[in-house]
């Protein structure tokens, strides 16, 4: 299995420009997150799904978007991108359970807005 | 929504000693609490959790407790090690089970 993985792993970017940051799991978990690491402010949630079709807004959801138009995958998408968006950003995922159960993280995308 | 404080920001310690890492949360309704270790540039990593039925979990030389009145958790490793040395988080998952909100990390240094 390869768990959780994003794309790409690096980007440089320029103001005003877009990407899109695609997550995929093969754990046929429901629950998909896209975090922030910024350095002494830790893991802030982006957006989340839970479920295909589903998305929601997280702690920090201006400037992104995303989509979850298959179970497995989790896109999260820039449409300008600003120098504050410079940051680590990590995609995870979790199954559906009331009582907690672990994320897992994929290994990163280290995005530069110059 | 919910609010995870996590302190210290930044722990050094000797080789052999014990380390506290301490969180507290703001949403009564959260019943999942994990700990996550992350190597320098590397994921983060599931190391204990606890659910909010149980008040102390160990795991070798990994402890994590739990004070539901306070709304407080810590995590204890004893005989640290210097592989111990990482950032780690706290995290609270809150009632519906959909949101997980990481505390700011704490830089943990182990001295050889």
């Amino acid at each position: 299995n390869a768990g959780v993985t994003q794309t790409p792993k690096f980007r440089v970017l320029k103001t005003g420009q877009s990407m899109t940051l695609l997550c995929a799991q093969d754990m046929n978990h429901e629950y998909m997150y896209w975090y922030r690491q910024d350095p002494g402010m830790g893991l802030r949630l982006i957006h989340y799904s839970v479920g295909e079709g589903t998305t929601a807004k997280g702690e920090v959801p201006d400037g992104y978007n995303v989509s979850r138009l298959k179970k497995q995958n989790f896109l999260l998408g820039l449409e300008s991108a600003a120098p504050s968006q410079t940051s680590v950003y990590f995609c995870a995922s979790s199954y559906a359970t009331r009582t907690g159960t672990e994320a897992f993280f994929g290994q990163g995308t280290r995005l530069t807005v110059v | 929504g919910e609010n995870v404080e996590q302190h210290p920001s930044t722990l050094s310690v000797q080789e052999g000693d014990s380390a506290v890492i301490k969180c507290t949360y703001s949403d009564s309704a959260s019943n999942y609490f994990p700990w996550y270790k992350q190597e320098l540039g590397k994921r983060p990593q599931l190391i204990i959790d606890i659910r909010s039925n149980v008040g102390e979990k160990k795991d070798q030389r990994i402890a994590v407790t739990l004070n539901k009145t306070a709304k407080h958790f810590s995590l204890h490793i004893t005989e640290t090690q210097p592989e111990d040395s990482a950032v780690y988080f706290c995290a609270a998952r809150n009632n519906a089970g959909n949101m997980l909100t990481f505390g700011g990390g704490t830089r943990l240094m182990v001295k050889p």
